[in-house]
């Protein structure tokens, strides 16, 4: 079956600019968790949502958010871009999420954002 | 804070040798971890998972050890291949607190021919 795909691969973008980002799960997950991915940080969690709903949060300002829509596609919006956003964003789709933490993620390849 | 922490950035093995990665946690209430792999230009795959009623979890010629007494765990493989070649990804998570996996910063395997 087919895996998770995020569109765009690759993103430019400059300063104080908003950008939005979006991941197709697995068919049939209904869970999707954004992940930030920078050199010196690694993998930081971003946010998850679970049928429509943000169901958990990580610890990013609020110019970082997300919806999921009813198919379970999900987009994650970047308001007014700071040099720092800069990094890979990775999304993950399960089929129940974080509350059964066996319920394995799979990754799609990330989208590269640049902030010029 | 970290509470997941891969305090070795790279590593180089020999093709043939063991490769071990090592992964130290510092929540006690991490109960399950998972190592993920990661190439270039692609998402992090999993690889392996262990829970922590077990002290060991085999997989091919992958096997994650966990010692809680020391909140550490590591992934060897036997023997290593080029194809190894990626970055390694511990995480872990609480199996009752719903709470997200939180990620190590990741280990550069390179495997020589």
């Amino acid at each position: 079956k087919a895996g998770v795909t995020q569109t765009p691969r690759y993103l430019i973008k400059t300063r104080g600019q908003q950008v939005t980002l979006s991941c197709s799960p697995i068919s049939g997950h209904r869970s999707v968790s954004w992940y930030q991915q920078t050199p010196g940080q690694g993998l930081q969690f971003l946010f998850e949502y679970f049928s429509e709903t943000q169901r958990n949060k990580g610890n990013f300002p609020g110019r970082f958010s997300g919806r999921q829509f009813s198919n379970s596609r999900s987009e994650m919006n970047v308001s007014t871009l700071e040099l720092g956003d800069s990094a890979l964003y990775l999304c993950a789709s399960s089929f129940r999420g974080f509350r059964w933490a066996t319920d394995t993620q799979y990754f799609g390849p990330g989208t590269r954002l640049t902030v010029l | 804070d970290q509470q997941v922490k891969q305090n070795s950035p790279s590593l180089s093995v020999q093709e043939g040798r063991i490769s071990i990665l090592n992964c130290d946690y510092t929540n006690s209430m991490f109960d399950y971890f998972l190592w993920y792999k990661k190439y270039p230009a692609e998402g992090p795959t999993f690889l392996i998972s262990i829970s922590s009623i077990k002290d060991k979890n085999e997989d091919g010629r992958f096997t994650v050890f966990l010692n809680k007494s020391a909140k550490h765990l590591s992934l060897h493989i036997v023997p290593s291949q080029p194809g190894d070649s990626a970055v390694y990804f511990c995480a872990a998570s609480a199996e009752s607190g719903n709470t997200p996996l939180v990620f190590g910063k990741g280990t550069r395997l390179s495997v020589i021919a």
